[in-house]
């Protein structure tokens, strides 16, 4: 099945400070989706990337899907205590077409 | 509009014992997946329903099944339930795919904590 690695796992900030996740593929992907979960809540739809080298930016957090469309990666600029929570990449295409594989969840949490 | 729901929220069985957990999408959303939830294994995809068809199954024991009803609602059952059943199931309706077959947003309900003794 597809093979898809999330980095890091987990990532301690502090208030103010930038963080990114990273998504990667062992296969080309037709697109990707980004899904937060805060604690004890359901996942919800950030965004959805398709086009190689795509940016797509929502306030402080900026999305980006690689050239070769087997990566991607999430930033956060200057974070806040609300973006405590795990963030997933969720993948479509190569051998899972239809359905979306998600990768393992980076927890992020942030300190006051 | 009203979220995706599910239920029961929480349930508590024992081994060997059968569930059936439900959900109802989002109105006029007619494809509906689930995803089985752990902390060792993070967010697994069990199976999607469109139109009362299965189009998509993950790789689950025989013991998982679905279906789903023609106003779009969803059960899934695990039959002969194990400790490591224990999880958190999370239903998820979305309209339909893309022309090229992509799925689109998916929306969560809140989940049903099922834990096995």
């Amino acid at each position: 099945g597809q093979q898809v690695m999330q980095i890091p796992q987990y990532q301690h900030v502090q208030e103010g400070e930038d963080f990114t996740t990273y998504c990667n593929s062992s296969t080309t992907l037709s697109n990707i989706q980004w899904y937060k979960q805060r604690p004890g809540g359901h996942p919800v739809f950030l965004i959805q990337l398709v086009k190689s080298g795509e940016v797509k930016k929502q306030k402080r957090l900026t999305f980006q899907f690689g050239e070769a469309k087997k990566n991607s990666s999430l930033h956060i600029t200057a974070t806040q205590t609300t973006d405590v929570g795990t963030y997933f990449c969720a993948l479509a295409g190569g051998t899972s077409y239809g359905k979306l594989t998600f990768g393992q969840g980076t927890i992020l949490t942030v300190h006051p | 509009k009203a979220g995706v729901t599910q239920t029961p929220r929480y349930l508590i069985k024992t081994r060997g014992q059968q569930v059936t957990l439900s959900c109802s999408p989002i109105s006029g959303h007619r494809s509906v997946s689930w995803y089985q939830q752990t902390p060792g294994q993070g967010l697994q995809f069990l199976f999607e329903y469109f139109s009362e068809t299965q189009r998509n199954k993950g790789n689950f024991p025989g013991r998982f099944s679905g279906r789903q009803f023609s106003n779009s609602r969803s059960e899934m059952n695990v039959s002969t339930l194990e400790l490591g059943d224990s999880a958190l199931y999370l239903c998820a309706s979305s309209t339909t795919m893309t022309r090229d077959w992509l799925p689109n947003e998916q929306f969560f309900g809140p989940g049903t904590r099922l834990t096995v003794l």
